[in-house]
């Protein structure tokens, strides 16, 4: 199966400043990276994607890279807002409709 | 809200009793899915269900089980052989794609054994 790694599993960053959430995967045939965030007590939703044909994709202030030789990807969020405070996910896709989940980043961002 | 429904949101049960936990759909997704949450544990995959009467085991089954009778509902059941059962269970859908795609997450049902 596939494993995913993630880190760090803690980090707070000052209003404004940029986050850097890092992931690692096991498998070479894993296709596709989502991002899941989750708020307290509320159900995790997806922030963005990206597939192994690309390298990088944008969202507004959310960015995913993609190395795929290396078998990691990251998570950037700039400009970070306190509504950013939250658990994150990312995950692979491996197999027969499987996500492998890391095991998550808790985002602080002090005001 | 996602079209994609649990109950309940909170759940007691005695040590020795079998639990059921719902999940409904109306999104028309194909697929279905079990994660039980631990803190510091991510998301771990309990069952999956692509096809209706058809189900697959994930990585933490034992303790658990499920039916798909209906491509809308996929019921949980924990039993009593599952050693610690208490945490946070969500279900998810996704359409079927061999490529991947986005599977949608309920509000969960948090479970206490008491």
């Amino acid at each position: 199966g596939e494993n995913v790694e993630q880190h760090p599993s803690t980090l707070s960053v000052q209003e404004g400043d940029s986050a850097v959430i890092k992931c690692t995967y096991s498998d070479s045939a894993s296709n596709y990276f989502p991002w899941y965030k989750q708020e307290l007590g509320k159900r995790p939703q997806l922030i963005i994607d990206i597939r192994s044909n690309v390298g990088e994709k944008k969202d507004q202030r959310i960015a995913v890279t993609l190395n795929k030789t290396a078998k990691h990807f990251s998570l950037h969020i700039t400009e970070t807002q306190p509504e950013d405070s939250a658990v994150y996910f990312c995950a692979a896709f491996w197999g027969a409709n499987n996500l492998f989940f890391g095991t998550g980043t808790r985002l602080t961002v002090i005001p | 809200d996602g079209g994609i429904t649990q109950s309940p949101k909170y759940l007691f049960r005695k040590e020795g009793q079998n639990v059921t936990l719902s999940c409904e759909q109306n999104l028309n997704h194909d697929a279905m899915y079990w994660y039980r949450q631990d803190p510091g544990q991510g998301l771990r995959l309990i069952y999956y269900s692509q096809i209706v009467n058809d189900f697959q085991k994930g990585d933490i089954a034992e303790g658990y089980s499920v039916s798909r009778e209906k491509k809308e509902s996929f019921p949980l059941t924990v039993t009593s052989a599952q050693k610690n059962p208490t945490a946070f269970y969500l279900c998810a859908s996704s359409i079927l794609r061999l490529a991947g795609d986005e599977q949608f997450f309920g509000p969960g049902t948090r479970l206490t054994v008491l």
